[in-house]
């Protein structure tokens, strides 16, 4: 595609309820991020995909929180029971390989736990 | 672990004028990259500007340009002939060996008529 698509754009969820969250990197990007970002803050890292594997999970806040890729494309994040502190904008960003490289964004899922 | 502090959470500056956005960063890495990316109010990140820490000229995109200070451990974004278009967050990032970017907590700049 032309550009990084995520979806939904927003989502409202009751809390407790499981939420997933889809991004559709650029056409040819083998590397996928996810971000999180909280009101007022700066963007907090939670797992990459190099292709389809994620080598790194560290960044994940906790294990309600898992993500997979599949074909080395299409990305899910998913969110289990979730709790109001979930409540954030949720970015996914791609490029062309791994590295300390351009990063392309979608324009995110803004999440809304109730 | 590396860093990237931006101590400025809001500035402003009128049309047409100049401002200057402060970054600084911590890292034992010789090799890497600094962006700024701009957010306006869609959520959109976009790139605005790029530096490899290996080349010593300062990057330049149009109006934005960067003062690369490598052994201060700075990276400031200068925006000359500001424009209400400007009005958003910019954040600033670290790319490195670990792969991911690191960012700042961002600054709020607003562009006044």
């Amino acid at each position: 595609g032309a550009g990084v698509s995520q979806s939904p754009s927003n989502k409202v969820t009751e809390k407790g309820k499981d939420v997933e969250l889809r991004c559709d990197p650029i056409s040819g990007h083998t590397a996928l991020y996810w971000y999180r970002q909280s009101l007022g803050q700066g963007l907090e890292f939670l797992i990459y995909f190099q292709g389809n594997s994620a080598p790194d999970k560290s960044g994940l806040p906790s294990d309600r929180f898992s993500a997979e890729r599949t074909g080395g494309s299409v990305s899910t994040l998913t969110i289990q029971r979730t709790q109001q502190e979930d409540s954030a904008v949720y970015l996914c960003a791609s490029s062309a390989d791994w590295g300390p490289t351009e990063a392309f964004f979608g324009q995110g899922t803004r999440l809304t736990v109730v | 672990a590396q860093t990237v502090t931006q101590s400025q959470p809001e500035m402003s500056v009128q049309e047409a004028e100049t401002v200057t956005l402060s970054c600084t960063y911590d890292t034992s890495e010789n090799n890497y990259y600094l962006f700024w990316y701009k957010q306006p109010p869609s959520r959109q990140m976009i790139l605005v500007i790029r530096q490899e820490a290996y080349k010593q000229q300062n990057a330049t995109e149009n109006r934005f340009s960067v003062n690369f200070q490598k052994a201060a451990k700075s990276f400031s974004l200068k925006i000359s002939d500001s424009q209400l278009g400007d009005t958003a967050m910019y954040f600033c990032a670290f790319g490195g060996s670990q792969g991911n970017l690191i960012f700042g907590k961002g600054t709020k700049l607003s562009v006044k008529p």
